[in-house]
């Protein structure tokens, strides 16, 4: 059965940082992953996929990472901002899972300015 | 456009009421989905539809029934719900391409609370 962890679950820092948040999952066997960010009460915003063949995206300060082999991904985000605090989320779908997406329980970032 | 929709933004309703919730896109995406997610958890899949066809029921009691009336539309009727069943209610949709392509977005969600 694919789990999917997110450590730390919480993380705050300084505005201007860079910084790193990380996912993990135990079954190398996925289609693709997938970041959200989510602000409170909202819904989920997708931030980046990755496909299984692909090793990271890009996508304006924001850069992710994927060793599948590993099992694990990272999101970079550069020059952190207060409006980039907000909970991420990483998810993955799993070969043979139809189309089911299985998140992990999210890092709560807070950017203090 | 990169947008689903959802309404109501927010939902009151007792225990013997019958409501609805309702999702649009207009992405031509042919997979819809609704989750439930609680306070500090990740979303938790109910239903999935695959052109217009339910293709997964996450075995959730009967009081939530899916509808599928069109590919641009997905509606979720609720009946004698219970408190615990309060929650925020997502909308989602992918396009079915390759399945390495296939990437979900999202509603704002319904706040949904049962008295």
């Amino acid at each position: 059965k694919q789990e999917v962890t997110q450590i730390p679950a919480a993380l705050s820092v300084p505005e201007g940082e860079n910084l790193v948040l990380n996912c993990s999952f135990t079954d190398s066997a996925i289609y693709n992953l997938q970041w959200f960010r989510q602000d409170p009460g909202k819904g989920l915003t997708s931030l980046l996929l990755i496909q299984s063949s692909q090793r990271e995206q890009t996508s304006g300060r924001l850069n992710a990472s994927l060793d599948k082999s590993s099992g694990r991904s990272t999101l970079y985000i550069a020059a952190s901002q207060p409006g980039d605090s907000a909970t991420y989320l990483c998810a993955v779908r799993p070969k043979g899972g139809a189309q089911k997406l299985v998140f992990g329980q999210g890092t709560r970032l807070t950017i203090n300015p | 456009d990169t947008e689903v929709t959802q309404t109501p933004k927010h939902l009151v309703m007792g225990m013997t009421n019958k409501k609805s919730l309702k999702c649009e896109q207009h992405m031509g995406h042919r997979a819809m989905y609704w989750y439930k997610q609680k306070a500090k958890k990740p979303p938790e899949l109910m239903f999935v539809y695959s052109y217009e066809k339910l293709s997964i029921n996450e075995s959730v009691p009967s009081r939530f029934s899916p509808e599928c009336p069109n590919s641009s539309l997905l509606n979720l009727h609720l009946h004698a719900l219970q408190p615990e069943d309060s929650a925020l209610y997502l909308c989602a949709s992918s396009p079915l391409l390759r399945r390495e392509r296939n990437e979900q977005f999202f509603g704002p969600g319904t706040r949904l609370t049962v008295l």
